[in-house]
């Protein structure tokens, strides 16, 4: 069956530009993350979103990052007056709730440029 | 709050030797679980191994095992008869088991090569 899909694979952007990135996750899933992933570091933890429940939003870095899930499936996180700080892997992760422990299954990311 | 440390950024080992990769972490919790992914050139993680922190028995799957040790909060991955496609980064990762705490803290991995 499909995974985690992402898209663009790759994206180059201008300092101050905005870019969107999107997620499919796997179908059934109803927990969406998302990730940074900076060069050479693990994964940092951006935003949760679990059915129609608010999202957890602890772990966006500043005002400028914002996450959207429509209908419960697709996502999409976006990035506000881009800096070169925002320079990394962005990685999308799905998980059926009702699984324990939860696991996580990965999409192969977006590499995000910022020049 | 809980964190994961990996203190080994590269590994080498040998085709068909064994490896170890050490992880330790930090937390006050007394029930979490720990992970093991794999991320290949390709960027796609891949779930290696899990281990439930409640239990004694340490995780195998085929050529990879965990060494647990809840005391002294390590937790290292072991491959056996390593192979070329285990090349990749290896992350140890921390996920806590209380229901509302959606966060899994991953520590910074450490990049293994296998030499043919």
């Amino acid at each position: 069956g499909a995974g985690v899909s992402q898209s663009p694979s790759n994206k180059v952007t201008e300092k101050g530009k905005d870019v969107e990135l999107r997620c499919d996750p796997i179908s059934g899933h109803t927990a969406l993350y998302w990730y940074r992933q900076s060069l050479g570091q693990g994964l940092e933890f951006l935003i949760y979103f679990q059915g129609n429940s608010a999202p957890d939003k602890s772990g966006l870095p500043s005002d400028r990052f914002s996450a959207e899930r429509t209908g419960g499936s697709v996502s999409t996180l976006t990035i506000q007056r881009t800096q070169q700080e925002d320079s990394a892997v962005y990685l999308c992760a799905s998980s059926f709730r009702r699984d324990s422990p939860y696991e996580q299954y990965f999409g192969p990311g977006t590499r995000l440029t910022v020049t | 709050a809980q964190t994961v440390t990996q203190s080994q950024p590269e590994m080498s080992v040998q085709e068909a030797e064994t490896v170890t990769l050490s992880c330790t972490y930090d937390t006050s919790e007394s029930d979490y679980y720990l992970f093991w992914y794999k991320q290949p050139p390709s960027r796609q993680m891949i779930l290696v191994i899990r281990q439930e922190a409640y239990k004694q028995q340490n995780a195998t799957e085929n050529r990879f095992s965990v060494n647990f040790q809840k005391a002294a909060k390590s937790f290292s991955l072991k491959i056996s008869d390593s192979q070329l496609g285990d090349a990749a980064m290896y992350f140890c990762a921390y996920r806590t088991m209380l229901y509302n705490n959606n966060d899994m803290r991953f520590g910074a991995g450490t990049r293994l090569t296998v030499k043919p």
